[in-house]
């Protein structure tokens, strides 16, 4: 089974500022992994996702996330947010064999500040 | 345009009174699935379907219902709802059940259950 744990249920920055949210996965067999971003009153969009290869992976709206085994970490990145990058995002896991299946985190709510 | 499609969006009902969410999706995918969505659990797997008739349950299928008699919808059903399932549900769908695939999510639908 996995789990996964955001660190920080809530994160506020100041627009233009750097940003990293936080996630550990827990898992005995080898993961996918994944970052959803959920706007205000919408459903989840895809970010990126890790999947094999490069450790650093890029996504939209210029994210980014380092997916880093020995610490079972998947920390997501962006050196300048904006306004518009105010929402709830989602760290989540899935197995690489099997049925697709995702677990995902708590959330984390990213707040914006002018 | 390709989207996940849920009804209604918002839903206030009573203890007991049967009700039926709908989800369609109009991009031919095979894997469809239903998650909750509670402050501080993140989204938790309800119920999902590889294909049409293929069913299985996910980590909180108490108390719902799905079916999956047709591709493109995957209705969830709550026979006798109670105060504990008011949350906030979504229906995703991906291409395929295979791990790694990108899950496109509906809007969600507001369920209240007084």
């Amino acid at each position: 089974a996995q789990s996964v744990t955001q660190l920080d249920s809530q994160v506020p920055v100041f627009e233009e500022a750097p940003v990293e949210l936080r996630c550990n996965y827990s898992s005995s067999v080898s993961v996918y992994l994944f970052w959803y971003v959920q706007y205000p009153n919408q459903g989840l969009q895809l970010l990126l996702k890790y999947l094999s290869g490069s450790t650093l992976v890029k996504g939209i709206n210029g994210f980014e996330a380092e997916f880093n085994k020995s610490q079972t970490s998947f920390h997501l990145r962006k050196p300048s947010v904006h306004i518009s990058d105010t929402a709830e995002y989602f760290c989540a896991v899935s197995n690489i064999t099997g049925a697709q299946k995702l677990v995902f985190g708590q959330g984390t709510r990213l707040t914006i500040n002018p | 345009e390709a989207q996940v499609t849920q009804n209604p969006r918002y839903l206030i009902t009573v203890t007991g009174k049967k009700l039926t969410v709908t989800c369609s999706q109009n991009m031919n995918h095979e894997y469809m699935s239903w998650y909750r969505q509670d402050p501080g659990l993140g989204l938790r797997q309800i119920y999902y379907s590889m294909n049409v008739e293929v069913t299985d349950k996910g980590d909180v299928p108490e108390g719902y219902k799905v079916s999956r008699k047709e591709k493109r919808n995957f209705p969830l059903i709550l026979e006798s709802p109670s105060p504990n399932q008011t949350s906030l549900y979504f229906c995703a769908s991906s291409l395929s059940a295979g791990a790694g695939r990108e899950q496109y999510f509906g809007p969600g639908t507001r369920l209240t259950v007084t």
